[in-house]
């Protein structure tokens, strides 16, 4: 129940265009589920994040669409560029006194050619 | 920018042996966080302070991993006897405390091999 389920494993995409990563969980105490980007050799850094209480959040070239009903949620990269190229993590919290603790997903390692 | 800081980068050590790892949060963070990221998969927190205080450690190996924040600041973990199945990437984060919701501060890890 604890488990937050990530598709795909790995994404290519051509620079310009558009990566969508999908993210599935089941424990209906989750209420903040942010999103995680990874470069080689680096820690996750924090991209962007929602609450389910909205459907839609953008923040430049990233969106997030969750649904609420279908416990599911997304990762939409517009125009998308090489430097884009990374893992990127979905994540989930319950808030209260797990407010640190993060179940993350299995990752995506996004290509982005040129 | 602040960051957090961690030591060593890599470790190679052979299993049976003891290791350490320290991490220096951000300045006035008071949560830290010590996550396990085996290759190929997510993060998983191991142990999580608030101040000195140990708030979770439900899933650290308690029979040979052990954490300590003695004076709210700084961290270390340690690994005795380290086994094969512990080499991973341990990290540490760091939050202003519970009205960071889920937003952590990820240092650059410690590569851990274990032979």
């Amino acid at each position: 129940q604890q488990q937050v389920k990530q598709s795909p494993q790995s994404l290519i995409v051509q620079k310009g265009g558009i990566s969508i990563i999908n993210c599935a969980y089941e424990n209906t105490a989750f209420d903040y589920f942010p999103w995680y980007q990874q470069f080689p050799g680096k820690g996750p850094a924090l991209l962007i994040a929602i609450r389910p209480d909205v459907s839609e959040k953008k923040e430049g070239r990233f969106t997030i669409s969750f649904n609420k009903s279908a416990k599911q949620f997304s990762l939409h990269i517009m125009d998308s560029q090489p430097g884009d190229s990374a893992t990127y993590f979905c994540a989930a919290n319950a808030g209260g006194t797990s407010y640190g603790k993060l179940t993350f997903g299995q990752g995506t390692i996004l290509t982005v050619h040129p | 920018e602040a960051e957090v800081a961690q030591s060593p980068r890599y470790k190679i050590t052979e299993k049976s042996q003891a290791v350490a790892f320290w991490c220096d949060p951000i300045s006035g963070h008071a949560t830290l966080y010590w996550y396990r990221q085996i290759l190929g998969q997510g993060p998983e927190l191991l142990v999580q302070f608030q101040d000195e205080s140990v708030v979770d450690d439900s899933q650290l190996p308690k029979d040979r991993f052990s954490a300590e924040r003695l004076k709210g600041v700084d961290s270390t973990l340690k690994i005795q006897p380290a086994e094969l199945g512990d080499s991973a990437m341990y990290l540490c984060a760091s939050s202003l405390g519970p009205g960071a919701q889920g937003k952590l501060f990820f240092g650059e890890g410690s590569r851990l091999t274990v032979l």
